[in-house]
């Protein structure tokens, strides 16, 4: 168990719509990083938190955003759902750059 | 573009033998580099890393080689144990910038079977 919670562990949702996917990091981790693996992509980084402010971004869809909030909890918003959106979509939390410990993940299909 | 490349798909070795796995990077900024382990439904599990001021790092079974020159790094797991198959993840990380700061950049993934 590395500490870091997600939820829901799976999604099921239509094309068009919109989710949220909910992160909580180890205790006294400040870094929040999100990633998606799919079937031909691999482990994609998306979008990093560091105690509230996003600190870098990668790959990240227009219509994907994600935030942290004070508790330093972070969720992350999918919206305008595609068929190509299904994926594992894995948090990380970490007290350095060079430390990582992942949840999970959220297995989400869109239909 | 693809800056950490594992190029073989899955690996399989006998039980007690040596596992080694390869990964090859691009990228000459990446300054440190991890390798990861994940079972099905389940997230990845820091196994190792490396500094790239260092060409060796040893944890208990788990050792991991970088070749800067080359742009190569290597896992081996000795003796293996029919309780290391899984899929392998190596990723790279750089500092350079502040930009992306902590972002791990991840290979394909080999999937290791060890045969009792």
């Amino acid at each position: 168990d590395s500490g870091v919670t997600q939820t829901p562990k799976h999604l099921i949702t239509a094309t068009g719509q919109r989710v949220t996917l909910r992160c909580s990091p180890r205790s006294g981790d400040l870094s929040v990083y999100w990633y998606q693996q799919s079937l031909d992509q691999g482990l994609q980084f998306l979008i990093q938190y560091y105690n509230g402010e996003e600190r870098a971004k990668g790959n990240i869809l227009e219509r994907f955003s994600a935030q942290q909030f004070p508790d330093l909890h972070s969720e992350l918003n999918l919206s305008s759902l595609e068929l190509g959106d299904s994926a594992l979509y894995f948090c990380a939390s970490g007290r350095s750059s060079y430390e990582q410990y992942f949840g999970p993940g959220t297995r989400l299909t869109v239909t | 573009d693809q800056q950490v490349k594992q190029n073989s798909p899955s690996l399989s070795v006998q039980e007690g033998r040596i596992s080694i796995l390869n990964c090859d990077y691009t990228n000459s900024m990446f300054d440190y580099f991890l390798w990861y382990k994940k079972y099905p439904a389940e997230g990845p599990t820091f196994l190792i890393s490396i500094s790239s001021i260092k060409d060796k790092n040893e944890d208990g079974r788990f050792t991991v080689f970088l070749n800067k020159s080359a742009k190569h790094l290597s896992l081996h797991i000795v003796p293996s144990q029919p309780g290391d198959s899984a899929v392998y993840f190596c990723a790279a990380s750089t500092n350079a910038g502040g930009t992306s700061y902590g972002k791990l950049t991840f290979g394909q993934g080999t999937i290791l079977t060890v045969h009792p």
